[in-house]
């Protein structure tokens, strides 16, 4: 089981906000920064969000991050059909002394 | 740009050992350390280590202490993961990521394209 809670699935239409969360405790979120990724079908996991609610050169503002306490929350708005991907959370946890990962959430666009 | 560059596939039989190479290029600093991670059939990405390109330094997640070591060749840029003991639950595609600092962080930018490791008899 992952350290950080994702939902399985997510699902929305075009054009919709989609919101995808990530749980997880004192010695991880609550205590450092959240990043995002997006990993299509077939290709490398790419940064999506950095620092909790940074985007990267090049990822568009329909992206965006938060965080408050121990969870974070990845939104989509406008949403595409080239959105469908999996979506990863991943922190650093101070009591595992390295990085942590969320299950996964699989986004489809309806 | 940094750009990573991993090796190809392998075909490995159980309880023998794998080692996959990544090339970094386009940065010239070694302020940064280069973090593995997997992905195997039906499981989410998995965090397995980590080796800082400034002084060698390695920090490995304690499930595969014993059986995983990381090396970093700083002449060529290059980090070799190396893992023993293969077993059918390894087949998976590794990937390399930079983690900039000093310390591993979680914030992998860029990645490897990803090696396939198969475990078969």
């Amino acid at each position: 089981q992952s350290v950080l809670t994702q939902p399985p699935s997510a699902s929305g239409t075009p054009g919709q906000r989609v919101t995808i969360s990530c749980s997880g405790s004192s010695s991880n979120i609550g205590n450092n920064h959240v990043y995002w990724y997006q990993q299509l079908p077939g290709t490398a996991p790419k940064l999506l969000i950095s620092r909790n609610t940074q985007r990267p050169s090049g990822v568009p503002d329909r992206f965006s991050g938060s965080k408050s306490g121990t969870s974070a929350s990845l939104a989509i708005s406008g949403l595409r059909s080239e959105d469908e991907a999996d979506y990863y959370c991943a922190t650093y946890d101070d009591s595992l002394s390295g990085p942590v990962f969320g299950g996964g959430t699989k986004l489809t666009v309806l | 740009q940094v750009q990573l560059l991993q090796s190809g596939a392998e075909v490995k039989e159980p309880g023998a050992s794998v080692k996959v190479s990544c090339k970094a290029s386009g940065y010239s600093g070694r302020n940064y350390g280069i973090s593995w991670v997997r992905l195997a059939p039906r499981q989410g990405l998995e965090w397995m280590g980590w080796s800082s390109a400034f002084n060698g330094n390695t920090r490995y997640a304690q499930k595969f202490e014993g059986r995983l070591s990381l090396t970093t060749d700083t002449a060529t840029a290059t980090t070799y993961m190396e893992l023993r003991g293969l077993r059918s639950d390894d087949t998976a595609v590794y990937f390399c990521a930079r983690d900039p600092g000093y310390t591993p962080q979680g914030w992998f930018d860029p990645w490897g394209q990803g090696s396939l490791v198969t475990v078969s008899s």
